[in-house]
């Protein structure tokens, strides 16, 4: 696609409750993060992938997060025994070789609640 | 400790006037700076960015400057129109082209 591709939008879970986030980066991105935007705050590193592997994943807050990259292409960002404090706005971006220059292309991110 | 600062989570100014953004950043090792924009219910979208070896960056109505003895960096926007109206976050790259990012300015441009 144009640019990148979150899914769902929108998730409501309940606490203590699986979820999964799913990233489709721009087709031909090598480098995918994951960042997450809580109210009133910037966006905040959690994890960077360079093809399949996580380069960086020291944003990670604890080990209910993980996320993959299988294939190095769509990544699923997955949190487990969900907390009310993990409700944020879940960003993903991915950028060619020159991120930093050029600057990423994020997707509109998935809003996550937990109630 | 926050690494990198936007003091004022808000700006208004009239449309035509000048639009003046700061960010302070505390980190001497950072290589680029970046603006990035954000609409509601949308991913923060690239704005400018600025090399650590440089002082100024411009495009269009857009220029960054870059004050490293002060660890100080602005964007102007000129003429503001309300178009602009929107979060502008001021962002720094570390390793792995890893962002990291103020709490953001609300800019609004009034007619």
């Amino acid at each position: 696609g144009a640019g990148v591709s979150q899914t769902p939008s929108n998730k409501v879970t309940e606490k203590g409750k699986y979820v999964e986030l799913r990233c489709d980066p721009i087709s031909g991105h090598t480098a995918l993060y994951w960042y997450r935007q809580s109210l009133g705050q910037g966006p905040e590193f959690l994890i960077y992938f360079q093809g399949t592997g996580a380069a960086d994943d020291s944003g990670l807050p604890n080990d209910r997060f993980f996320a993959v990259r299988p294939e190095g292409s769509v990544s699923t960002l997955k949190i487990q025994r969900t907390e009310r404090g993990d409700s944020a706005v879940y960003l993903c971006a991915s950028s060619s070789t020159g991120g930093s220059v050029y600057g990423y292309t994020f997707g509109s991110g998935t809003r996550l609640t937990v109630v | 400790d926050q690494q990198v600062k936007q003091n004022s989570p808000s700006l208004s100014v009239q449309e035509g006037r000048i639009s003046i953004l700061n960010c302070d950043y505390t980190n001497s090792m950072f290589d680029y700076f970046l603006w990035y924009k954000k609409y509601p219910a949308e991913g923060p979208t690239f704005l400018i960015s600025i090399s650590s070896i440089k002082d100024k960056n411009e495009d269009g109505r857009f220029t960054v400057f870059l004050n490293k003895s002060a660890k100080h960096l602005s964007l102007h926007i000129v003429p503001s129109q309300p178009g602009d109206s929107a979060v502008y976050f001021c962002a720094a790259s570390g390793r792995w082209n890893k962002l990291i990012f103020g709490t953001g300015t609300r800019l609004q441009v009034f007619p």
